[in-house]
Order: C-alpha cells, then sequence, then structure tokens
C-alpha cells in the first residue's frame, strides 16, 4: 500500500465522541503529518512531526490531538471540540535530511459525523 | 508562514491541447515546489517537482517553471489525455524552518474532454 498505511477506510463518529485514526509506515521516514481535505479547499495541515515524542501543530489544530511514540506510527485523534470534523484525511510521511523531498500519501480516512 | 495560491480552480481542455496550471507563493525563501495528482478518491501522488535553484524542469509530456523573481510556478501537460483527467495540487517548502512541512494550493480540477 505505499508504505504508508491508514485505517480505517470510512469512520463514523457520533456527536460528541473521540474517535482515532490509524497511520502507519515502514518506510523509515523521520517526518510525519496529518491533513484534512475539504471540497475547494486543498489539503490544510493539521499536525506534523519531525521526531519521536514530538510534534507541532499545523494551521487547523483546534480539536485534534497527536501522539507519536513510535517512529512508524502517527495517530490522529478528533475529539469532539471539532465542530465540523466531517472531511477527508490524508496521513504522510518525507525525509527530513536535506529537506527537499515531496511526501509520500497513505490512501485517507473519510471521516463523517451521524 | 506560507502562503499558496493557485489557479485555475477548474479547467477543461481538448484532448491532445495543453494545460497550464499556475500557482503563486508568499515565502520569498522557499525553496522546494512539488505538484500532485489526485485522481477522484485516491491518495495524491507527486508527478514532478523542482528546487529554487532550478528554473524549469521537464518530463515527458509534463513540465514546471519556477520565477523566483516574481515568486509564481507553474505546470504545463502537453498532449493531454484522458486519464490527465483529476485534480493536480501545488505547493510549496517555506523557507523559514517547520521541516518539510509543505503548504498546498487549493487544487485545480482538471478535465480532458474527447
Amino acid at each position: 500500500d505505499g508504505g504508508i498505511t491508514q485505517s480505517p477506510k470510512y469512520l463514523f463518529r457520533k456527536e460528541g465522541q473521540n474517535v482515532t485514526l490509524s497511520c502507519e509506515q515502514n518506510l523509515n521516514h523521520d517526518a510525519m503529518y496529518w491533513y484534512r481535505q475539504d471540497p475547494g479547499q486543498g489539503l490544510r495541515l493539521i499536525y506534523y512531526s519531525q521526531i519521536v515524542n514530538d510534534f507541532q501543530k499545523g494551521d487547523i489544530a483546534e480539536g485534534y490531538s497527536v501522539s507519536r511514540e513510535k517512529k512508524e506510527s502517527f495517530p490522529l485523534t478528533v475529539t469532539s471540540a471539532q465542530k465540523n470534523p466531517t472531511a477527508f484525511y490524508l496521513c504522510a510521511s518525507s525525509i527530513l535530511q536535506g529537506g527537499l523531498y515531496g511526501y509520500t500519501f497513505g490512501s485517507g480516512t473519510r471521516l463523517t459525523v451521524v | 508562514g506560507e502562503n499558496v495560491e493557485q489557479h485555475p480552480s477548474t479547467l477543461s481542455v481538448q484532448e491532445g491541447d495543453s494545460a497550464v496550471i499556475k500557482c503563486t507563493y508568499s515565502d520569498s525563501a522557499s525553496n522546494y515546489f512539488p505538484w500532485y495528482k489526485q485522481e477522484l478518491g485516491k491518495r495524491p501522488q507527486l508527478i514532478i517537482d523542482i528546487r529554487s535553484n532550478v528554473g524549469e524542469k521537464k518530463d515527458q509530456r509534463i513540465a514546471v517553471t519556477l520565477n523566483k523573481t516574481a515568486k509564481h510556478f507553474s505546470l504545463h501537460i502537453t498532449e493531454t489525455q484522458p486519464e490527465d483527467s483529476a485534480v493536480y495540487f501545488c505547493a510549496a517548502r517555506g523557507g523559514t524552518g517547520g521541516g518539510n512541512k509543505l503548504t498546498f494550493g487549493t487544487g485545480t480540477q482538471l478535465k480532458v474532454e474527447l
């Protein structure tokens, strides 16, 4: 699956629930990222991590949380504080050395609030 | 932070014609500019990229040009084919820290008509 796996592919959340999206990579990439994709708005950065046990907020971090306990894994939790969570979520990873590399994306998780 | 604008939002061409998508960026220190293609329901795929020390790069039917003075870069697709129909995203890596963090444009829906 291109070395980066997201699960589940589809996720349904009830109002007030927290849900966690999984992202795992076996590319030995240092950096991992979470983007949210909405129609007509492109990809917006939620959180990113360059090293284990460290991560930074992106442009739209409110209502989301992450952890980076292992190099291979970067799960995203969508909390009940996120008022409009219905979207397509993409995880990506990249090499950091030299800093001039593109991303490898996962296949995405489509989250719907019911 | 970096800001990337992309135009047009939709583009329709006849098969065999050329297509051009343009992006502008705000951070004069940005040094890496990738382009991604996303087919319906699939993950974005890197199709070409350019670094700030190069003015043009070509790969078969696709090419990217970079004008650092004007802070804009463009994707050119020649001899378009139906399989080129997809959403295309430009991105820029800001030069002021943030590891390999990319800022994306809002996307261009390209439709190649028979």
